[in-house]
């Protein structure tokens, strides 16, 4: 069973569309986050939350709008997309007060065209 | 705020050669340590971590690390390499308080691995 799933692992779609990418977590955790890995490959988080609530929001345009219908689930929905949003977006989890470790997922290649 | 350097962001190295890659950090408090490999178009998998206790941890795939705190580093070490190995490598920090928190970890800029045969 993978502990990090997300879905769609590619995606490619035209300036100005809206889309969104989904992850799912079945290790329990309370903690949930998003970071993009640019063509760099630096990874700076976005956002996180703990138990559906909104923890930390980095600079990041409005554009980006994190939601968390539990605590096994995160979505990232991108509006108006621009051709910077291009990146691979990463899911991932943890379990406060044990350890610290992040688990992440496989990862979502976001090409806009 | 805490944050991670990793000088070299190229390391080649000859397939069975010893390799060390380099990390430092920065914080005004105590931290935990982290370092993920990551495999080509694949996610970050956690290959050791430091907490508190012995200095040098031992980790997967036969990597290790020691914690120096006088130095600020958390340098990872692999006596033998394989072909296998080529990744990229991050070293992570989050801040050591406890219960962990939900501030996630601030990675470096990660090194490329380059195994030669």
């Amino acid at each position: 069973d993978t502990a990090v799933s997300q879905t769609p692992k590619y995606l490619v779609t035209q300036m100005g569309n809206d889309k969104s990418i989904k992850c799912e977590q079945n290790l329990g955790h309370d903690t949930m986050y998003w970071y993009k890995q640019d063509s760099k490959k630096f990874l700076k988080i976005m956002f996180s939350y703990n138990n559906k609530e909104l923890i930390i929001n980095e600079t990041v345009p409005n554009r980006f709008s994190p939601k968390s219908p539990d605590k096994a689930h995160l979505n990232l929905h991108i509006n108006s997309l621009e051709l910077g949003d291009s990146a691979v977006y990463f899911c991932a989890s943890s379990q406060q007060g044990v350890g610290g470790e992040l688990f992440f997922g496989e990862g979502s290649r976001l090409t806009v065209l | 705020a805490q944050s991670v350097t990793q000088l070299d962001s190229q390391v080649p190295v000859f397939e069975e050669a010893p390799v060390e890659l380099r990390c430092n950090y920065s914080s005004s408090v105590s931290v935990y340590l982290f370092w993920y490999v990551q495999y080509p178009n694949q996610g970050l998998q956690l290959l050791l971590k430091y907490l508190s206790g012995s200095t040098l941890v031992k980790g997967i795939n036969g990597f290790e690390a020691e914690f120096n705190k006088s130095q600020t580093s958390f340098h990872l070490r692999k006596p033998s390499v394989h072909i296998s190995d080529t990744a990229e490598y991050f070293c992570a920090v989050r801040l050591g308080y406890s219960g962990g928190g939900a501030d996630g970890l601030t990675f470096g800029k990660g090194t490329h691995l380059i195994i030669q045969p």
